[in-house]
């Protein structure tokens, strides 16, 4: 079946560590998206790429990273530099055009 | 830009009574509305879309309709269950540079469904 995988699904890490989390999709969809989300907040976008070799900052990207050298493949790095990164972390793909998306089952970051 | 107000939760009801979650949205295009749902613990699945004014989308008994003179998209069920115990976030998708599209998500309506 086709979907969109984010690993591990848990993840702890002390502070100051950079950690890259997982996501793939076998659904052969061009735009990748990275989102977090925040008690209260709702979901705000990080990162998101059209094609591969090829990505956009979000709303909130300071503090995160990406690469896109696979159409599958769309890591998500949380450096150091990243000030509160204790958080949901939502992965998704979609078909390029006006269109929802299909989402990963996230990965929840822990940072001690 | 393009920003979502959805009403805050939690929303509390007792089975097969009438859900009403109120999303309004603030757009400069002509954007596709989306209603999601998402589980304790898990990712965010599409309950229901609508692409242009007056489109109505439903799935699972619930439904919306695009109303353009409010810039409204409200969810509705006439009988809530147990089981539509989750978080309701509602969306609007509009195009971005090259051809994708960007979503943006409203803060999320808890609702709690009791027996």
């Amino acid at each position: 079946d086709g979907g969109i995988t984010q690993s591990p699904k848990y993840l702890f890490r002390k502070e100051g560590q950079n950690v890259t989390l997982s996501c793939e999709q076998n659904l052969n969809h061009d735009a990748m998206y990275w989102y977090r989300q925040d008690p209260g907040q709702g979901l705000r976008l990080i990162y998101y790429s059209q094609i591969v070799n090829d990505f956009q900052k979000g709303d909130i990207a300071e503090g995160y990273s990406v690469s896109r050298e696979k159409k599958e493949s769309f890591p998500l790095t949380v450096t150091s530099a990243q000030k509160n990164p204790t958080a949901f972390y939502l992965c998704a793909s979609s078909t390029v055009g006006v269109g929802g998306y299909t989402f990963g089952s996230g990965t929840r970051l822990t940072v001690v | 830009g393009d920003s979502v107000t959805q009403m805050e939760g939690p929303v509390t009801l007792s089975e097969e009574a009438c859900l009403t979650i109120n999303c309004t949205y603030t757009a400069t295009g002509y954007p596709s509305l989306f209603w999601y749902v998402q589980y304790p613990g898990e990712g965010l699945q599409l309950l229901l879309k609508a692409t242009k004014a007056d489109d109505k989308g439903s799935n699972k008994g619930f439904e919306a309709t695009y109303r353009k003179e409010t810039t409204s998209f409200h969810l509705e069920k006439g009988s809530v269950q147990v089981s539509d115990s989750a978080v309701y976030f509602c969306a609007l998708s509009d195009m971005v540079t090259g051809g994708g599209n960007k979503l943006t998500f409203g803060t999320g309506t808890q609702l709690k469904v009791e027996l």
